[in-house]
């Protein structure tokens, strides 16, 4: 099974529609992240938590919100889905107190907006 | 702030050829340095990294040396395979006590496409 998965892996949706994105993880880690993947850019940070009380903004979190339930759960909502929001998004994680910082990435969420 | 540069694709190659993808970084300090890989419908999967300067970080055949002189992470193999064909991404993260510790800042990405 893998590690980190995410729910959906596709997702197509209309502008104005409110969405959730799930990522759940079974490695025990404590530090969670959200990216977006836009061709051209690679990943850019949208929201990351360090444990379940400690969330933070990334580079690109307008427009964007999360919520961590538990240490093994992640979930990024788009309040309002806009066409610009269409990309690919990432869960990762990784454990605090690494010299290296090495994150797990899940398979990824394809998000369509029309 | 912390940025990552890698050297523009699409890279198209022959299988048993040799491939080097280039990577620069502007960093505060010694950062962490990373190459992950990105299979077709897949995630991202650490490939190597390298922690300190002149460490050599290798793995599948693949390699990258850390210089500080020139801020580098090179990613090189001496003979691909059309198995190799994915997007690869450099990337660094600062250590522990960098205000930006705890987060990767990545390239934009190399596709490299190996044919039979």
């Amino acid at each position: 099974d893998a590690d980190v998965t995410q729910t959906p892996r596709n997702r197509i949706t209309k502008t104005g529609k409110r969405i959730m994105l799930e990522c759940s993880q079974t490695k025990g880690h404590d530090r969670m992240y959200w990216y977006r993947q836009d061709p051209g850019l690679g990943l850019r940070l949208i929201y990351y938590s360090f444990d379940v009380k400690d969330i933070n903004k990334g580079e690109i979190s307008d427009g964007y919100s999360v919520s961590r339930q538990a240490q093994a759960k992640f979930s990024l909502s788009l309040e309002s889905a806009i066409p610009n929001q269409t990309a690919l998004y990432f869960c990762a994680t990784s454990v605090s107190g690494s010299s290296t910082d090495t994150q797990y990435f899940g398979p990824g969420t394809r998000l369509t907006v029309l | 702030g912390n940025s990552v540069t890698q050297m523009e694709g699409p890279v198209t190659l022959s299988e048993e050829a040799f491939l080097t993808i280039n990577c620069t970084y502007t960093a505060t300090g010694y950062p962490s340095l990373f190459w992950y890989v990105q299979y077709p419908g897949e995630g991202l999967q650490l490939l190597l990294k390298a922690t300190k300067a002149d460490d050599k970080g290798s793995n599948k055949g693949f390699e990258a040396t850390y210089r500080k002189e020139t801020t580098s992470f090179h990613l090189e193999k001496g003979s691909v395979q059309v198995s190799d064909s994915a997007v690869y991404f450099c990337a660094l993260s600062e250590k522990p006590g960098g205000t930006s510790y705890g987060k990767l800042t990545f390239g934009q990405g190399t596709i490299l496409t190996v044919h039979p």
